[in-house]
């Protein structure tokens, strides 16, 4: 069965930084776009940074661009979110999510998320 | 990267429908772009509901159904249950950005 699980939040001071990591089971992991979702506390859901299958292509949302850094390790089956410059608004819960979407005719369209991690809290204060 | 537009909330008795709808533009959930619907109940992870627009995932019981029209697509879920009971979220993309509505609390009366 397919198996997500987030490891490497906490506490961290602003300023400062952290990695999250994702450890994928239960499916061809080099076969899938990734992502990270993150919640604030008693928030809606938001999207952060997705990876293509190989690792080829990223992409950001406006608020983590040029501090979060989306990678994997497809030999360790495992996906990543450095994250750096943290600041308080960052506080929330994290989610790795796999991702399909269809392709057709040379174009793909939009992404969704089949399967989810329990997420890992981070939280960014003095 | 604006928000998808939802209602805060929607309710609805045992046995009766109720119908989210997720607001977008013609960038986003108007333009050749599916979207997809997640459930999360307190405390949990999203669930995937329909994805696509319209269609939904094995395990997915029939009475929750997705559609689209222009810029807006809705969720309606027939036959309330009490299990029911959550947050759903509607999904799209801009290009390479992906969008997540806002956020509907549905409440079985």
């Amino acid at each position: 069965q397919v198996q997500l699980v987030e490891s490497g939040g906490g506490v961290v001071q602003p300023g400062k930084s952290l990695r999250l990591s994702c450890a994928a089971s239960g499916f061809i992991f080099t076969n899938h776009g990734m992502h990270w979702v993150r919640q604030a506390p008693g928030k809606g859901l938001e999207w952060v940074a997705t990876i293509w299958y190989d690792g080829s292509h990223k992409y950001y949302a406006d608020s983590v661009k040029g501090r979060f850094t989306i990678s994997r390790d497809n030999s360790k089956n495992t996906l990543y979110l450095q994250m750096n410059s943290l600041r308080a608004e960052d506080t929330a819960a994290y989610y790795c999510a796999r991702g399909r979407r269809y392709c057709s005719g040379g174009g793909c369209y939009s992404w969704y998320f089949d399967f989810w991690g329990q997420g890992t809290l981070v939280t960014v204060s003095s | 990267q604006s928000a998808l537009t939802q209602p805060p909330s929607a309710s609805g008795s045992p046995g009766q429908s109720v119908t989210i709808s997720c607001t977008g533009t013609s960038s986003d959930v108007g333009g050749y772009n599916y979207v997809s619907w997640y459930q999360q109940h307190p405390g949990k992870a999203p669930k995937l509901m329909i994805y696509d627009d319209s269609k939904r995932p094995s395990g997915v019981p029939d009475r929750f159904s997705g559609s689209k029209s222009g810029n807006t697509a809705s969720l309606t879920v027939s036959g309330l249950q009490a299990e029911d009971e959550s947050d759903y979220y509607c999904s799209s993309s801009s290009g390479s950005i992906i969008v997540f509505g806002t956020g509907t609390r549905v409440t079985v009366l």
